[in-house]
């Protein structure tokens, strides 16, 4: 198993510019979640899902859109990136919400 | 609202014990959790307590919680150099498994 996968490891956007985060498990999970981490802050939750189909709002949505068209796949959508969404993006999923698997994140940069 | 409070930093000698201390806010949290996160990468979960508890031993790791202050602490046995990173406390309040993290402390184990 891969466990949670995410794409890409890295990007720099300019401001304005839109991007697609990919997160993927293979472990058949029904829950998965995007959290943003910023310098000296833990984890904020952008959105999550609780299964195929579905997703719903977290702490910190707003710029940030969602789809879970397949059970194993979560995407994090940016129309129009801005400075603020600088941060590193870490995907998680669960089978039974108590225990979450983080992937190993992504670094993003908007200049 | 929810908030989780953390120290930042903790420094210890190699094989002496570490204590990780955190508080929050919402009694309503169903399970409490502790996470690590070593430079560069996701966050590994140690171990998670459910909030009927007040202990849960797991090898060098001993949880502690109180109910009473809203108090959590991980405590390492014998720490040793390759457990130093930044932990992290978090608290599920309600369902879909959403949880709020603390900012971390970083725990530097010294030779």
């Amino acid at each position: 198993n891969a466990g949670v996968t995410q794409t890409p490891k890295f990007r720099v956007l300019k401001t304005g510019q839109s991007m697609t985060l990919l997160c993927a498990q293979d472990m058949n999970h029904e829950y998965m979640y995007w959290y943003r981490q910023d310098p000296g802050m833990g984890l904020r939750l952008i959105h999550y899902s609780v299964g195929e189909g579905t997703t719903a709002k977290g702490e910190v949505p707003d710029g940030y859109n969602v789809s879970r068209l397949k059970k194993q796949n979560f995407l994090l959508g940016l129309e129009s990136a801005a400075p603020s969404q600088t941060s590193v993006y870490f995907c998680a999923s669960s089978s039974n919400s108590i225990e979450q698997f983080f992937g190993p994140g992504t670094r993003l940069t908007v200049l | 609202g929810e908030d989780v409070e953390q120290s930042l930093f903790l420094s210890v000698r190699e094989g002496d014990s570490s204590v990780i201390n955190c508080t929050y806010t919402d009694s309503s949290s169903t399970y409490l959790y502790w996470y690590k996160q070593e430079p560069g990468a996701g966050l590994q979960l140690l171990t998670y307590i459910f909030s009927n508890m007040d202990m849960k031993q797991d090898q060098r790791l001993t949880v502690l919680l109180n109910k009473k202050d809203k108090h959590l602490s991980l405590r390492i046995a014998d720490t040793q150099t390759g457990d130093s990173a930044i932990y992290f406390c978090a608290e599920q309040y309600n369902q879909g498994g959403k949880l709020i993290f603390g900012q971390g402390t970083e725990l530097s184990v010294k030779p």
